[in-house]
């Protein structure tokens, strides 16, 4: 079975500051990875995503994640954050197998302007 | 226009009733999906139908039964509603249920159960 993990559950910023939130999973097989943004009281969002190719994936908003398939990683990262980003972040991980995804348990992202 | 829509937006009921959720999709998906988030915001996958066809079935309760009448539209009843129950329900839709398509989500159906 596939897990994800993310490490960070409550990250406190200030603006301009630079993030990073991590996500590990588990799954020995080819994965399609995923970041989703949701903000306070609405649906998520799909920031970027990850199939093939090239590693470092740049996404909506400023975003990137990279791909590192030999620790399993796929962490997001932001040079510079806005009030604006303050919202819940979702890892989550697809098989070429399994239909539905699995997600980390999120990471609430607070930046105070 | 909305892509994923679902009704209603809050539901807030008693214990014991039975409650539908409608989900509808214009973006031309044949796949559809019922993700349940708790209150720790953790969000798993509850069912999922590829062309009106039932393809996950997770570890869940046989008093949801989720309903197809076309690909465009995926239902969920939930028959006596019990305290457990609450949470937020997203439902998605994808291209396929193929594992490179991204999936798109509603706005969600908070459900409070009294």
């Amino acid at each position: 079975a596939q897990s994800v993990s993310q490490h960070n559950h409550h990250v406190i910023l200030s603006e301009a500051a630079s993030l990073e939130l991590g996500c590990n999973y588990s799954y020995g097989g080819t994965v399609n990875l995923f970041w989703y943004v949701q903000y306070p009281g609405q649906h998520l969002q799909l920031l970027l995503k990850y199939f093939s190719g090239d590693p470092l994936v740049k996404g909506i908003k400023g975003f990137e994640a990279e791909f590192i398939k030999s620790k399993f990683s796929f962490n997001l990262r932001k040079p510079s954050v806005q009030w604006s980003d303050t919202a819940e972040y979702f890892c989550a991980v697809i098989n070429t197998g399994r239909r539905a995804l699995t997600f980390g348990s999120g990471t609430r992202l607070q930046v105070q302007p | 226009d909305t892509a994923v829509s679902q009704t209603p937006k809050y539901l807030v009921t008693q214990m014991g009733n039975d409650k539908s959720i409608k989900c509808e999709q214009n973006l031309g998906h044949d796949t559809m999906y019922w993700y349940k988030q708790d209150s720790k915001k953790f969000l798993k996958i509850m069912f999922s139908y590829n062309n009106k066809e039932l393809i996950i079935n997770e570890t869940v309760p046989n008093r949801f039964s989720p309903k197809s009448p076309d690909k465009a539209h995926l239902n969920l009843h939930i028959n006596s509603l019990e305290l457990g129950d609450s949470a937020v329900y997203f439902c998605a839709s994808s291209r396929s249920g193929q594992s490179n398509q991204p999936q798109h989500f509603g706005d969600g159906t908070r459900l409070s159960i009294l």
